[in-house]
């Protein structure tokens, strides 16, 4: 039971490049979620799922996009990536009222 | 943006002694959970408080709903070197059919033999 799956888990990138952070999961959740953590900040969501078909806003989207591409997957954009956001990223999925489950996160660069 | 106040930020103890950390905020929560992250590691779930003044015991560790939903302790007995990590309190709300986590800043713990 792999539980919650993320790739890439490094990621070096250059100011202004585009990529796309990829999570799935295999425990028949309704919602997802994506969050940062930075240094002394805890973890801050940045967008979230909550049914297939439906995505909003958490406390820090700005320069990011999100794709709910079917229950399983979630994915996260950055169209043109800044120093700024270099940081940890961690997908989670959970059901409505519950516990969530976490990934092992993505550790992204922007150089 | 919402933001949970965890003290202490970080704690070096020996081992065998016990630990309390908490967390408060300026918000009501529905419930309060405790998280653990081990180094490279995402957040593994550790305790879950859903009722106010609820006390809940997970082997070592021991967490409490505040009366007031405004804050929440963990409690860790005769730490031992395994309990190193960092640990997040995070608050739960629902927001329309999701539920969304505001985590704290976290607590770093040590061990030392």
């Amino acid at each position: 039971n792999a539980g919650v799956t993320q790739t890439p888990k490094f990621q070096v990138l250059k100011t202004g490049q585009s990529m796309t952070l990829q999570c799935a999961q295999d425990m028949n959740h309704n919602s997802m979620y994506w969050y940062r953590q930075d240094p002394g900040m805890g973890l801050r969501l940045i967008y979230y799922s909550a049914s297939e078909g439906t995505t909003d806003k958490g406390e820090v989207p700005n320069g990011y996009n999100v794709s709910r591409l079917n229950k399983r997957e979630f994915s996260l954009r950055l169209e043109s990536a800044a120093p700024s956001q270099t940081s940890v990223y961690f997908c989670a999925s959970s059901e409505t009222t519950t516990r969530a489950f976490f990934g092992q996160g993505t550790r992204l660069t922007v150089v | 943006g919402q933001q949970l106040n965890q003290s202490p930020q970080s704690m070096f103890i020996q081992e065998g002694e016990d630990v309390s950390m908490n967390c408060t905020s300026s918000s009501i929560f529905n419930t309060w959970l405790w998280y653990k992250q081990d180094p490279g590691e995402g957040p593994v779930l550790l305790i879950a408080l859903y009722k106010a003044g609820e006390l809940t015991s997970n082997g070592r560790l021991t967490a409490q709903f505040g009366i007031t939903r405004k804050d929440s302790f963990l409690n860790i007995s005769a730490s031992i070197p395994s309990d190193v990590g960092i640990y997040f309190c995070a608050g739960q709300l629902l927001a329309g059919t999701a539920s969304k986590l505001t985590f704290g800043t976290g607590t770093r713990l040590q061990v030392t033999l």
